[in-house]
């Protein structure tokens, strides 16, 4: 049974760029979470999706990042016009039911903005 | 605002010593709390949890306490091993207004040495 799985493990981008980072939840796991690490810090919560819906976005900077869980297909945290600042750790992590305090991660994508 | 920290950033043991990691919590109305461990370059691996409606919960070599009083968790880790080297973080769930999300503490790292 695999994991909680993300792509691409490292994604390098330019200021400006727009960076689209993958999760696909463990098998039968229908509700998945964004966290963002900086070095040295603890992750933070950016959002909870469950099928083509959002649940809580409460962590979500207001501009510039979007999150999707589309019915097909694995879920998409996308960054436009990034910055140096969105230079971080990208944890997806998902469990099977709610409350979703069991959640299993994935590696990571590790971004850097040049 | 409410937080989750840890006392100490880094801890070191010697092999086959116990190790205790402190986490303090300022949210009395968690209800969820976890203890992850995150190896360099990984994602965060489930440890152990434990309600709040309990002191106690024991695993394989790793016991975590709950102390409503003082607003305490401590991982406690036996015949500690070099595998047991990483960054252990703290989390809590649930509550007023926790929802599904996890907040997550900063970090201790635990350095084994031989």
């Amino acid at each position: 049974n695999a994991g909680v799985m993300q792509n691409p493990r490292h994604l390098v981008r330019r200021r400006g760029q727009e960076a689209r980072l993958r999760c696909s939840p463990m098998k039968g796991h229908s509700h998945v979470y964004w966290y963002r690490q900086l070095p040295e810090e603890g992750l933070k919560f950016m959002v909870y999706l469950q099928k083509e819906n959002i649940i809580d976005e409460s962590g979500m900077p207001k501009e510039r990042f979007s999150a999707e869980f589309p019915k097909e297909g694995p879920s998409i945290l996308r960054i436009q016009q990034v910055v140096r600042g969105d230079s971080a750790a990208y944890f997806c992590a998902s469990s099977p039911y709610r409350p979703a305090y069991e959640q299993y991660f994935g590696p990571g994508t590790r971004l850097t903005v040049t | 605002g409410e937080s989750v920290g840890l006392h100490l950033p880094t801890l070191s043991v010697q092999e086959g010593d116990n190790s205790i990691i402190n986490c303090a919590y300022s949210n009395s109305a968690s209800d969820y709390f976890i203890w992850y461990k995150q190896e360099s370059g990984k994602g965060p691996q489930f440890i152990i949890d434990i309600r709040s409606n309990m002191d106690k919960r024991q695993g394989q070599r790793v016991t975590v306490l709950l102390n409503k009083t003082v607003k305490n968790l401590s991982l406690q880790i036996a015949a500690t091993q070099p595998g047991d080297s990483a960054v252990y973080f703290c989390a809590e769930g649930g509550g007023t207004g926790g929802g599904n999300k996890l907040t997550f503490g900063t970090g201790t790292q635990l350095k084994v040495e031989l």
